[in-house]
């Protein structure tokens, strides 16, 4: 099972931009997909998108697109989600999940990591 | 984009007794492309089963999901403390991947 590490707590005034990053185990990273799940206090769960490390392609929510970006390092085993223009409704935490991946495709989410608290606030 | 909805959005139960939780999709799920996650206070969700029906590793077998196409169900039988919890389906067979909007099962 592919352990996930996140990286920590964030605070970021409105307008600026926030890099979650998502530090895989495991030796089958450039195979792997990824997405990324935020959760908003006391609500439910919000898909972002997802990226697939082996051929590079990717999905991002609609009302997420133009400003998520999920890239991967190989040379890491890290996968990253950046969120520019950020709001007072971007304050939740975010969590990544390793996707499994066969036969050109990637499915369900069974690994997660520990989340990251991000806090847009003046 | 496919919309899930989950009911009850709340489920109070006795110890012992048996949970029955359903998600309803507004279109039909690929493939049964559809899993059913746990998540209790403070923690990240914790797969429980994959393709409609498959238990994911390690969970117990007092869990079972069925279904096809718009409507699934998760099945907890004999409820124990560890599975007071938020309950999330979610489908992954159409872009864009979406959730319910979460089952909370209670204890009673």
């Amino acid at each position: 099972q592919v352990q996930l590490v996140q990286s920590g707590p964030e605070v970021k005034e409105p307008g600026a931009s926030v890099t979650v990053s998502c530090e895989a185990s495991g030796d089958n990273f450039a195979n792997s997909g990824f997405s990324w799940v935020r959760q908003a206090p006391g609500q439910g769960l919000e898909y972002m998108g997802w990226i697939s490390v082996f051929n590079g392609n990717h999905n991002y929510a609609e009302n997420l697109q133009g400003r998520v970006t999920m890239t991967a390092d190989t040379s890491s085993s890290t996968v990253y989600m950046e969120l520019t223009s950020l709001t007072s409704d971007d304050t939740a935490v975010y969590f990544c999940a390793a996707l499994f991946c066969g036969g050109g495709g990637c499915y369900e989410m069974r690994s997660w990591g520990q989340g990251t608290l991000v806090t847009v606030s003046s | 984009e496919i919309v899930l909805t989950q009911s009850p959005g709340t489920l109070s139960l006795s110890l012992g007794s048996r949970a029955t939780l359903s998600c309803r999709a507004s279109q039909s799920v690929s493939a049964g492309y559809l899993a059913w996650y746990q998540q209790k206070p403070g923690q990240a969700p914790r797969l429980l089963i994959h393709g409609g029906s498959l238990r994911a590793t390690d969970i117990p077998d007092r869990f079972s999901g069925s279904g096809s196409g718009t409507d699934f169900t998760l099945t907890i039988t004999r409820l124990e403390p560890d599975d007071f919890a938020v309950y999330y389906c979610h489908q992954y067979g159409s872009s864009p991947r979406t959730f319910g909007q979460g089952t909370k099962v209670e204890i009673k």
